[in-house]
């Protein structure tokens, strides 16, 4: 089975605090990516990236960055965290394209 | 900019065929359809992708008419653990440069009753 893993399930920060958010994909995927949900508005994609070092912005990237250093790993930046960043971010990674992709558990940030 | 729609809820009953229908008018030649089931407190789980016309597997059916304007995912005889909400799912990103767009709907929560 795919597994991806979210280094944190709740997060609180502060306004301004720069936060990192670390995806782990264990099946050798090409592609990872990054959304926040958000009741009424479903899953809207920030980021994602299809191979290492190489990212591209979703429909919401402002705000927010990404790194992936190492094809398992896809890393979400917020560098100045603001309360309206206070969501649900979910990862989640594929082997070809976006259609079937493997999500991990959510992490739920709370920017106070 | 594309826009998927799906009733916001539906209600059922255990043993039941459930048909939930999510429009998406402005699909693009290389969109495929699919579509997730998400649990409270867990990431979307893939359920069923389709291009055109039916697809079938273990758990669902999904059935897209000729001109993919919508698509309708079937679970036959839902049982009380398929409470959840489901999502579609419309595009696929490419492999290599430049987005394309994957577009998700606003979810359908679905309740099944005893």
């Amino acid at each position: 089975d795919v597994k991806v893993t979210q280094s944190s399930r709740y997060l609180v920060k502060r306004t301004g605090e720069k936060v990192f958010l670390e995806c782990v994909q264990d099946m050798d995927h090409e592609n990872m990516f990054w959304y926040r949900q958000d009741p009424g508005l479903g899953l809207r994609l920030i980021y994602f990236s299809y191979d290492v070092k190489m990212k591209e912005k979703g429909d919401i990237p402002e705000g927010y960055s990404v790194s992936r250093e190492k094809k398992e790993r896809f890393s979400l930046i917020l560098e100045s965290a603001s309360t309206n960043q206070t969501s649900m971010y979910l990862c989640a990674s594929s082997l070809q394209g976006g259609g079937e992709q493997y999500f991990g558990p959510g992490t739920r940030l709370t920017v106070t | 900019l594309a826009k998927t729609t799906q009733p916001i809820s539906m209600d059922s009953y255990e043993g039941q065929e459930v048909n939930i229908t999510c429009s998406h008018n402005n699909i693009a030649t290389n969109d495929y359809i699919t579509w997730y089931q998400q649990f409270p407190s867990q990431g979307p789980r893939f359920i069923i992708q389709g291009y055109k016309t039916k697809v079938t597997n273990e758990v669902a059916s999904l059935f897209i008419p000729a001109d993919r304007k919508s698509s309708t995912l079937s679970l036959p005889r839902v049982s009380l653990s398929d409470t959840a909400v489901y999502y579609c799912l419309v595009g696929d990103a490419p492999v290599s440069g430049g987005y394309n767009k994957l577009i998700f709907g606003a979810g359908t929560r679905l309740a099944v009753h005893p």
